[in-house]
């Protein structure tokens, strides 16, 4: 069964510090999300994008946060100078259509910031 | 202001019995509701999907139920095994967007 995947699973890196988070979205979906989950908190959405473009993001996706959808098959989320309130798991998700369809979600990559 | 609510407090029920877990939300009117669970570290996992001009769907041991009048959508997890444990996330989408908004979602525990 087709699945989304997500480098690298665990990220540890210094704050002010670069970090680029991978996924790979199911081959034919057409939509693609980032979410994020602070330890103990809820699944909060960041981003969503389709057609190369960023189609709805929240507040929480200020300007040290990016996505680009470099090939035909990645998918990234590059936050440029990290903070200590970054730290939290960050899921990728993909869907076929944008409205009223299953997203589905990789496993996720836990990001620490010193 | 919009929310959407999951009882709080884990879930504790035998092995066998059945699981019933509740969504509320306040200050939408989603088309459709989607369950997912979630293990320790783990992504969310799509179970369920259900939309507003259906009351009941269900898969193998799952029914969720979506009542648009109450607000409310209701997760039955039937002959529960051990194996259930997790927490279940319910998750809507608002009216404009593409966008999930979840639950805080609640932890259920079977035991043997």
């Amino acid at each position: 069964e087709p699945e989304v995947t997500q480098t690298p699973s665990h990220q540890v890196t210094q704050m002010g510090q670069e970090v680029i988070l991978r996924c790979v979205p199911i081959s034919n979906h057409l939509y693609f999300y980032w979410y994020r989950q602070i330890l103990g908190q809820k699944v909060e959405f960041l981003v969503s994008f389709y057609n190369n473009e960023i189609s709805e993001k929240s507040e929480i996706f200020d300007d040290q946060f990016s996505v680009e959808r470099p090939d035909g098959s990645n998918f990234t989320l590059k936050i440029r100078s990290t903070k200590l309130e970054d730290s939290a798991m960050y899921f990728c998700a993909s869907s076929s259509q944008g409205r009223q369809e299953t997203q589905y979600f990789g496993p996720g990559t836990r990001l620490l910031v010193l | 202001s919009q929310k959407i609510e999951q009882n709080s407090e884990a879930l504790n029920i035998q092995e066998g019995k059945t699981a019933t877990l509740t969504c509320n939300y306040t200050n939408y009117s989603p088309a459709y509701l989607q369950w997912y669970r979630q293990d320790p570290g783990r992504g969310p996992v799509f179970l369920l999907l259900i939309r507003e001009n259906e009351k009941e769907k269900r898969k193998e041991r799952l029914k969720v139920t979506f009542d648009t009048t109450l607000k409310q959508s209701l997760f039955h997890i039937t002959a529960s095994q051990p194996a259930d444990s997790a927490t279940y996330l319910c998750a809507l989408e608002p009216e404009y967007g593409n966008k999930l908004v979840f639950g805080a979602g609640t932890i259920l525990r079977v035991k043997s």
